[in-house]
């Protein structure tokens, strides 16, 4: 069964400390893999696509990685701004979209 | 200019009851979808729809009817409203299929008692 897992839940970092966000995934033909923030209240904002492993995206503070089997979200020296909820989206051979839970983080200043 | 909009933005309303629900993208895509986001945040796709044809439709109750007039709107109606349909709808577009970057709208959180 398709399968994406997002880890961890949450994550509370301080402003500065840079982490990362893990989305694992087992999916039957990976034909694209995607990053969405959401805010409280509001629909998913598109952040980046990694269609094969190995490729790289960065935005600002913000970087994503893919292998065969998970994509990082690397966050460097995050500010408070950057708080929202960080969803994994991948788009399998099935014509099928499948949604991670999400991480949610929080900055404190 | 809002590339995607939903009304309403909140929907309460008693068991029963039927409701629709409005979206509409003039991003000039192809393709439009519909989400359910539940308690624990969980996004689930329900519906999509290509140039007004039906593409895939997940294992949703068949009280949940999507709507599409043009490519431009995809409504969504829904009949005989349950406790357990509480959630936040999402609707979605995307330039092509499922590989293209999805863009939502700001959801419609809908409340059964």
């Amino acid at each position: 069964e398709d399968q994406v897992t997002q880890s961890p839940e949450a994550l509370r970092l301080q402003e500065g400390e840079s982490s990362s966000l893990n989305c694992s995934y087992t999916v039957s033909g990976l034909r694209g893999l995607f990053w969405y923030r959401q805010d409280p209240g509001k629909g998913p904002e598109f952040l980046f696509t990694l269609y094969s492993a190995g490729e790289e995206k960065e935005k600002e503070r913000l970087k994503a990685t893919l292998t065969k089997k998970e994509s990082f979200l690397h966050i460097t020296a995050p500010k408070p701004e950057d708080s929202a909820t960080y969803l994994c989206a991948v788009h399998t051979g099935g014509f099928k979209t499948i949604f991670g839970a999400g991480t949610r983080l929080f900055v404190k200043a | 200019d809002t590339a995607v909009s939903q009304t309403p933005k909140y929907l309460v309303t008693q068991m029963g009851n039927d409701k629709s629900i409005k979206c509409e993208q003039n991003l000039g895509h192809d393709t439009m979808y519909w989400y359910k986001q539940d308690s624990k945040k969980f996004l689930k796709i329900m519906f999509s729809y290509n140039n007004k044809e039906l593409i895939i439709n997940e294992t949703v109750p068949n009280r949940f009817s999507p709507k599409s007039p043009d490519k431009a709107h995809l409504n969504l109606h829904i009949n005989s409203l349950e406790l357990g349909d509480s959630a936040v709808y999402f609707c979605a577009s995307s330039q092509e299929g499922y590989t293209d970057t999805q863009y939502f709208g700001p959801g419609t959180r809908l409340t059964v008692l």
